[in-house]
């Protein structure tokens, strides 16, 4: 049972417009939500994160949006640079007893942006 | 860079065989993280160390192990390894909190 899913394996967009990624999750114990970029050969990176209370967070060019209602989230780049090629993995995590964050990852999503 | 290592990079060995992956989080990180990326799936938590006890199970199986040194770094123990257990295997380092530093990984190559 996926939790946390990505539904488009792959986005492009021109460089300068904006990229939106999108993620759904279905577990309503999920209280904080994190943006990571993965580049080939490399661990993923931390982008930004949301928690549960709030419904927008932005960070220079990435903003993340929550939905709860809608179990709904996602990530704006703009402008979208080529060097934000990579892909972007939804995750989400809840305590549970302590200082567990394990976080429960989407499939991810190619992103590529063209010059 | 994001302050956590994972050695070795590369690791090519056969099937039957046991490997130690190792991990040293961030500074002053109490907690870490072992993650399993294989082709067909996501990454998938393994197990979660917390100042040397743990913390939390995911999907690890029982031919795996873990733990945490007094100094805080990690190995992952994988035993009677299988072709199936072909991944990358992601270390990640977090203070207290949410947001978890990712380390480059070891590839796992099981032939």
């Amino acid at each position: 049972d996926q939790q946390v899913k990505q539904n488009s394996p792959s986005l492009s967009v021109q460089e300068g417009r904006i990229s939106i990624l999108n993620c759904d999750y279905t577990n309503s114990m999920f209280d904080y939500f994190l943006w990571y970029k993965k580049y080939p050969a490399e661990g993923p990176t931390f982008l930004i994160s949301i928690s549960s209370i709030k419904d927008k967070n932005e960070d220079g060019r990435f903003t993340v949006f929550l939905n709860k209602s809608a179990k709904h989230l996602s990530l704006h780049i703009v402008p979208s640079q080529p060097g934000d090629s990579a892909v972007y993995f939804c995750a989400a995590s809840y305590r549970s007893g302590g200082s567990n964050y394990k976080l429960t990852f989407g499939k991810g999503t190619l992103l590529t942006v063209n010059p | 860079d994001s302050g956590v290592t994972q050695t070795p990079k590369h690791l090519i060995t056969a099937t039957g065989q046991r490997v130690t992956l190792r991990c040293s989080p961030r500074s002053g990180d109490l907690s870490v993280y072992w993650y399993q990326q294989s082709l067909d799936q996501g990454l998938q938590f393994l197990i979660q160390y917390y100042n040397g006890e743990e913390r939390a199970k995911g999907n690890i199986l029982e031919r795996f192990s873990a733990q945490q040194f007094p100094d805080l770094h990690s190995e992952l123990n994988l035993s009677s390894l299988e072709l199936g257990d072909s991944a990358l295997y992601f270390c990640a380092s977090s203070p207290s909190g949410d947001t978890q530093y990712f380390g480059p990984g070891t590839r796992l190559t099981v032939l």
